[in-house]
């Protein structure tokens, strides 16, 4: 199971590029890196997933290195509705392998 | 996401009651999960399931028990609940994602206080 280390906080300003960064040294060959993001009391939602070089979607993109050993998600131009917590998930769901939630990094976007 | 809903939202209950947490989905998701949050803390996995016949303990089990009555239906159950197990109870559904690795669906959460 591939442990991940987020940082615990960050702080940035509406209008400015995010990026934050999960390390995963462990990251075995089939596993995939998912970000959720959560709002305090509602379910996480699913940001963006990849497996190597770079994913974008409308909301996000995700930079993975050759080594696959780290992981940055790159929010564009932040709003005060961004602030949030954000989880990054190494691995695949099935039998025996379960996904996990660590602490996350707490998102603050500020005026 | 108002594809999986769960019932209550809320929940006040006394030490040594049976609680059971209800969870629907209209997704079409085989697969389906039972979470519980603490306050400042990632989601733990309880109990998952794959299909209607699947059931897997998750990380956390003890004290609970789950039952998948449809495809669309996965219930958690507090058989005699305790107060450490006061915390947020979210479900959710999955499908594997384009990228090739599952995408989880959460719903609302229920937010349990045993006294």
């Amino acid at each position: 199971l591939a442990k991940t280390t987020q940082p615990i906080s960050m702080d940035s300003y509406e209008g400015q590029e995010v990026n934050i960064t999960c390390s995963h040294n462990n990251i075995a060959t089939n596993d995939y890196i998912t970000w959720y993001q959560q709002f305090p009391s509602q379910g996480p939602r699913f940001i963006i997933q990849g497996y190597k070089t770079k994913v974008t979607n409308e909301v996000a993109s995700l930079f993975i290195p050759a080594d696959r050993k780290s992981s940055t998600l790159s929010l564009p131009r932040v709003s005060l509705s961004d602030t949030a917590v954000y989880y990054c998930l190494v691995g695949v769901m099935e039998y025996g392998n379960k996904l996990v939630f660590g602490a996350g990094t707490i998102l603050r976007v500020k005026s | 996401d108002a594809d999986v809903t769960q019932t209550p939202r809320n929940r006040i209950t006394k030490t040594g009651k049976r609680i059971m947490l209800e969870c629907s989905q209209t997704k079409g998701h085989d697969r389906m999960y039972w979470y519980r949050q603490d306050p400042g803390l990632g989601l733990r996995l309880i109990y998952y399931s794959f299909d209607v016949k699947d059931i897997n303990k998750g990380e956390i089990s003890d004290g609970y028990s789950v039952s998948r009555q449809a495809q669309a239906k996965f219930s958690l159950s507090l058989e005699s609940a305790i107060p450490n197990q006061t915390a947020l109870y979210f479900c959710a559904t999955s499908v594997l994602g384009l990228a090739g690795a599952d995408t989880q669906y959460f719903g609302p959460g229920t937010r349990l206080t045993v006294l």
